[in-house]
């Protein structure tokens, strides 16, 4: 059974302040997503990671994946307020379309 | 271009009632999704379309049940609602043959039963 976990699931921060949230999943899977959530809203799409070593960046925001060690990891550089929001991830299991989310971390960046 | 809308964006059901949750995709996408959100989980696949046609059980499919109308609408239906099945639903759709599978959600439904 494919599982996916995040690690901080709480996440207060300074402003300017560098972190990194993990997602490690427990499974073989051909893609991983991020996305975040705005309180009340839905959720947009940030990255896909597709292969083994792939790093994408948008902004303050950096997400690598390492198939091997099953990791992903969201970097965030220099944290401004506006970043505050849930983040997920989410892997999907080979050959399905079957996309299993991890529980979130809630980022709180302070001022 | 709306993406993807759904609707009702709120209601309260009673326990026992019926009621069918709207979603259309504007974006020709094939494939589809309901997903539940409860508070602080992430968010869980109730059933899924791969193409017109078809569909198929994620996690947590008991007590609904779903529709492919066509290319542009998946419903989700909750035949007799339970307190459990409140929660915040949220409509997917993707295209696997361009943007490797990314997912563009619709603004959630609100359930509460009471």
């Amino acid at each position: 059974e494919l599982k996916v976990e995040q690690n901080p699931l709480f996440l207060s921060m300074q402003e300017g302040k560098n972190y990194t949230i993990y997602c490690n999943y427990s499974t073989t899977s051909d893609r991983l997503y991020w996305y975040r959530q705005d309180p009340g809203k839905s959720l947009e799409s940030l990255f896909v990671l597709l292969s083994n070593g792939a790093v994408k960046q948008e902004g303050r925001l950096m997400a690598s994946l390492d198939t091997k060690a099953r990791l992903s990891t969201l970097h965030i550089t220099a944290a401004v307020h506006d970043l505050s929001a849930t983040y997920f991830c989410a892997v999907v299991r080979g050959g399905t379309y079957k996309y299993i989310f991890g529980t979130g971390t809630r980022l709180k960046v302070l001022a | 271009n709306a993406g993807v809308t759904q609707t009702p964006k709120f209601q309260v059901l009673k326990t026992g009632q019926s009621m069918t949750l709207q979603c259309a995709q504007d974006m020709n996408h094939n494939s589809m999704y309901w997903y539940r959100q409860d508070p602080g989980m992430g968010l869980r696949l109730i059933y899924y379309s791969a193409s017109e046609g078809t569909t198929d059980k994620g996690e947590v499919p008991n007590g609904y049940n779903v529709s492919r109308l066509n290319k542009r609408e998946f419903s989700l239906r909750l035949e007799s609602a339970a307190p459990s099945q409140t929660s915040v639903y949220f409509c997917a759709s993707s295209e696997p043959a361009r943007n490797y599978y990314e997912q563009y959600f619709g603004p959630g439904t609100r359930l509460t039963v009471t």
